[in-house]
């Protein structure tokens, strides 16, 4: 049972457009959310995290829009740069600090220059 | 501050042997996670330890096991390999726990033949 799903395998963007990067998941005791970049042959890299109390958190131009009643999370990167592209995984955790992370499959995302 | 050092980054053995994979946390860190990423699985959380203690265990068969030393450096075991085991072992470090951002290593791309 996929608890976190990543339903877009690739997404393609224009570079200097927006890049929106979805993920919806199924258990209501997930209160904590990250997005992780992932470029071939590295571990993952932390992007960005939200807390369930929150329902938006940005940091620089990377924003991610939380929206509990639907169980949906989305990451925005405004503007795209090349060096964007990568595979991007969401991942969630109930209780902070004390559960592991499940991950969605991931998102391969191509800045096209 | 140096990043999580996995050893080694590459391995290959034969069905029915067993492998003992490593990883060094960040500094000050005394949370280590490993998870296995497979082509379209992406990443399976196997456990955590915490000071030395399993503190959470994903779904895996016994063969997986692993263990946390005082200086916080961790290792994995995977007894009886199997073909299935092929995949990139990943080992994330957190200050405060699996559930929170996680730095993760390089991984070791384990292949079973």
């Amino acid at each position: 049972d996929q608890q976190v799903k990543q339903n877009s395998p690739s997404l393609s963007v224009q570079e200097g457009r927006i890049s929106i990067l979805n993920c919806d998941y199924t258990n209501s005791m997930f209160d904590y959310f990250l997005w992780y970049k992932k470029y071939p042959a590295e571990g993952p890299t932390f992007l960005i995290s939200i807390s369930s109390i929150k329902d938006k958190n940005e940091d620089g131009r990377f924003t991610v829009f939380l929206n509990k009643s639907a169980k949906h999370l989305s990451l925005h990167i405004v503007p795209s740069q090349p060096g964007d592209s990568a595979v991007y995984f969401c991942a969630a955790s109930a209780g902070f600090g004390n559960e592991k992370l499940t991950f969605g499959t991931g998102t391969r995302l191509t800045i096209i220059p | 501050k140096a990043g999580v050092t996995q050893t080694p980054r590459y391995l290959i053995k034969t069905r029915g042997q067993q492998v003992t994979l490593s990883c060094s946390p960040i500094s000050g860190h005394r949370s280590v996670s490993w998870y296995q990423q497979t082509p379209g699985q992406g990443l399976q959380f196997l456990f955590e330890y915490f000071s030395e203690t399993q503190r959470n265990k994903g779904n895996f068969p016994g063969r997986f096991s692993g263990r946390q030393f005082s200086n916080s450096r961790s290792e994995m075991n995977v007894s009886t390999l199997e073909l299935g085991d092929s995949a990139l072992y990943l080992c994330a470090s957190s200050f405060q726990g699996a559930g929170t951002e996680a730095f993760f290593g390089q991984g070791t791309r384990l292949t079973v033949v």
